[in-house]
């Protein structure tokens, strides 16, 4: 069974400055891995995802992930935040052999950002 | 190209009644999932459909069922409702390539009184 594990549950920073959203995640199985955005009163929309290939993954809105397979890691990234990325994050992983099919999205319990002016 | 739409957007129950949910997933989509997000437990996975069969089904009690059209919409049904399932809902679509992209509705968010 796979794990997801978002190690801080609110991130406050003043905008402009860097963020960084960590994820871990357990899994006896190949992964794929996503990072998810949902704004108030919205369903989530998909800012990245990691399938195979290069590690460093580049989504929308000027965010990147690396995966760290040795450290089951998978973090978000941005190197200048605002005001308008106020929302909460959501990593997730499926498994690979899953029926061919995203269908079985394991989420973490979500990171709140907050960015300040 | 339409987004996953979601019907309705809002419902109030009280406990025992049942309520019916439904999903029309991006045209050409044949892949529908269900999850429910709630503060206390976040966002968990309830079942997903394909060519009107279910694929999968997470871990709740069998008051959660679903169904799945011929042209891909779904319903989701929880009967005998409970304070609990008090949540937001949300279905999810997909071509079911592993690859591909699973797009989310808005959600319902169904208060239980």
């Amino acid at each position: 069974a796979q794990s997801v594990t978002q190690l801080d549950s609110q991130v406050p920073v003043f905008e402009e400055a860097p963020v960084e959203l960590r994820c871990n995640y357990s899994s006896s199985v190949s992964v794929y891995l996503f990072w998810y955005v949902q704004y108030p009163n919205q369903g989530l929309q998909l800012l990245l995802k990691y399938l195979s290939g290069s590690t460093l993954v580049k989504g929308i809105n000027g965010f990147e992930a690396e995966f760290n397979k040795s450290q089951t890691s998978f973090h978000l990234r941005k190197p200048s935040v605002h005001i308008s990325d106020t929302a909460e994050y959501f990593c997730a992983v499926s498994d690979q052999s899953y029926g061919g099919s995203q269908g079985n999205l394991i989420f973490g319990k979500g990171t709140k950002l907050s960015v300040k002016p | 190209k339409a987004g996953v739409t979601q019907t309705p957007r809002y419902l109030i129950k009280t406990r025992g009644q049942q309520v019916t949910l439904s999903c029309s997933p991006i045209s050409g989509h044949r892949s529908v999932s269900w999850y429910q997000q709630t503060p206390g437990q976040g966002l968990q996975f309830l079942f997903e459909y394909f060519s009107e069969t279910q694929r999968n089904k997470g871990n709740f009690p069998g008051r959660f069922s679903g169904r799945q059209f011929s042209n891909s919409r779904s319903e989701m049904n929880v009967s005998t409702l409970e304070l609990g399932d008090s949540a937001l809902y949300l279905c999810a679509s997909s071509t079911r390539v592993a690859t591909d992209t699973q797009y989310f509705g808005p959600g319902t968010r169904l208060t239980v009184l």
